[in-house]
């Protein structure tokens, strides 16, 4: 079966301190890949996804940028965080269903607080 | 492009009501669509889908929701309330063959005893 992971699960980070969240994906090969945002009291913001290896989607212009070094490794990562940075971050595998549809699943959550 | 509404950022029930939480879905092409479900410092887990096949899907813990495609809306109801229902749940879309998915604002559900 597949299972995601994502760490740390809490993080507290000075404003102006770089970011590094990982995602890793066990049990599947070749998924796409996604991290959403969640800031408080508001839905999910897609800010990257990837579909192989070194192959990156930007949804939103900002201090984030994603890598994936490796086909189950996805990274989120910034140079300086912004107070604005804050909120529940969560990383997301899919696989195509039989129909053409594309289901995703989620992992635990980062929660990160910029003070 | 798709995009999905959530009617009701809030919604509060008393524990044995009935839950309905509503989701109207706009695409231009015939749509993929899922409800999920998010406790308190946890990730989305999938309640249900829609793929095409049955207009009224049933999910886990008891809830279903039904395709109208004359209403365009996908709202999702489970007959009985459940303490343990409270969470916030994500009605989304996503198109035939593509790799996006969109998702609403969310619904806030309350249960009270």
């Amino acid at each position: 079966s597949q299972t995601i992971h994502q760490w740390p699960a809490t993080l507290v980070q000075p404003v102006g301190s770089p970011l590094s969240l990982e995602c890793t994906v066990e049990g599947t090969s070749n998924p796409n890949l996604y991290w959403y945002r969640q800031a408080a009291g508001r839905g999910l913001q897609l800010l990257f996804y990837s579909v192989g290896i070194g192959q990156i989607s930007s949804e939103v212009p900002q201090n984030l940028s994603a890598s994936r070094p490796q086909d189950w490794q996805f990274i989120l990562s910034s140079k300086k965080l912004l107070l604005s940075d804050s909120g529940f971050y969560l990383c997301a595998w899919s696989r195509w269903g039989a129909g053409g549809y594309n289901e995703q699943f989620f992992g635990p959550g980062t929660r990160l607080t910029v003070l | 492009a798709q995009s999905v509404t959530q009617l009701g950022s809030h919604v509060s029930v008393s524990e044995g009501a009935l839950v309905l939480l509503r989701c109207n879905y706009s695409s231009s092409v015939p749509p993929y669509l899922f409800w999920y479900v998010q406790y308190p410092n946890q990730g989305l887990q999938l309640l249900l889908k829609y793929t095409s096949a049955a207009t009224l899907v049933k999910g886990i813990n008891g809830f279903e929701a039904e395709f109208k495609k004359s209403e365009t809306s996908f709202h999702l109801t489970k007959p009985s309330a459940h303490m343990s229902d409270a969470a916030e749940y994500f009605c989304a879309v996503s198109p035939y063959n593509n790799n996006d998915m969109r998702f609403g604002a969310g619904t806030r559900l309350t249960v009270k005893p």
